[in-house]
């Protein structure tokens, strides 16, 4: 199992662009759900999905979206990007037995210039 | 406002010291976790705790929960310099959606050889 991946690694972007930040899991977990995080502020949840069809917004959800149409993929869509949204973000994902045991990918450090 | 108060937020330390990290709230959790993360990865889940009062070890690391389930420690003997990382409490509000979980700011521990 290769778990939870996430695509690019790293991306620059100029102020305006959007782009799509990849993660896709593989052990079939429903619950799933996007961070950024910030020096010093640790992670902030951004949306989350309790399974396909089903998204909603955490605590810093302004100027992203997201869709579930399956259960391996959640998409995190920038719509024009800001220099606000330079952070390393993170996909996570989890089984409804143990909801509160996420597993992490390996992030994608964003840049907005 | 941050749900979760973790201290300290640095922690540097000389190999075969002990140490103890705290996680704080002034709400009750359903469950406790205690995540580790190193530099340029995601974080990577060490222990749940769910009982209050519960304790857990993990080779040189102890989790306490505590007994009104608002506060978590985590003790390290004898610290490495393997132990070095971001270490990130994260809760689940029991009257929250399950799996949605709020983190603290996270302390950062160096261990010197």
């Amino acid at each position: 199992n290769a778990g939870v991946t996430q695509t690019p690694k790293f991306q620059v972007l100029k102020t305006g662009q959007s782009m799509t930040l990849q993660c896709a899991q593989d052990m079939n977990h429903e619950y799933m759900s996007w961070y950024r995080q910030d020096p010093g502020m640790g992670l902030r949840l951004i949306h989350y999905s309790v399974g396909a069809g089903i998204t909603d917004q955490g605590e810093v959800p302004n100027g992203y979206n997201v869709s579930r149409s399956t259960t391996e993929d959640f998409p995190l869509r920038l719509l024009s990007a800001a220099p606000s949204q330079t952070s390393v973000y993170f996909c996570a994902s989890s089984s409804w037995t143990s909801a509160n045991e996420q597993f992490f990918g390996p992030g994608t450090r964003l840049t907005v210039l | 406002t941050q749900l979760l108060e973790q201290s300290p937020q640095f922690l540097s330390i000389q190999e075969g010291e002990n140490l103890t990290v705290y996680c704080n709230s002034s709400s009750v959790f359903s469950s406790l976790q205690w995540y580790r993360q190193e530099p340029g990865e995601g974080p990577v889940l060490l222990v749940t705790v769910v009982t209050g009062g519960e304790v857990k070890k993990l080779k040189r690391l102890t989790f306490q929960f505590g007994d009104a389930r608002k506060d978590s420690s985590l003790h390290i003997t004898a610290a490495q310099p393997g132990d070095t990382g971001l270490y990130l409490c994260a809760g689940a509000d029991r009257g929250s959606t399950l799996g949605r979980l709020y983190f603290g700011r996270g302390t950062q521990l160096t261990v010197w050889p």
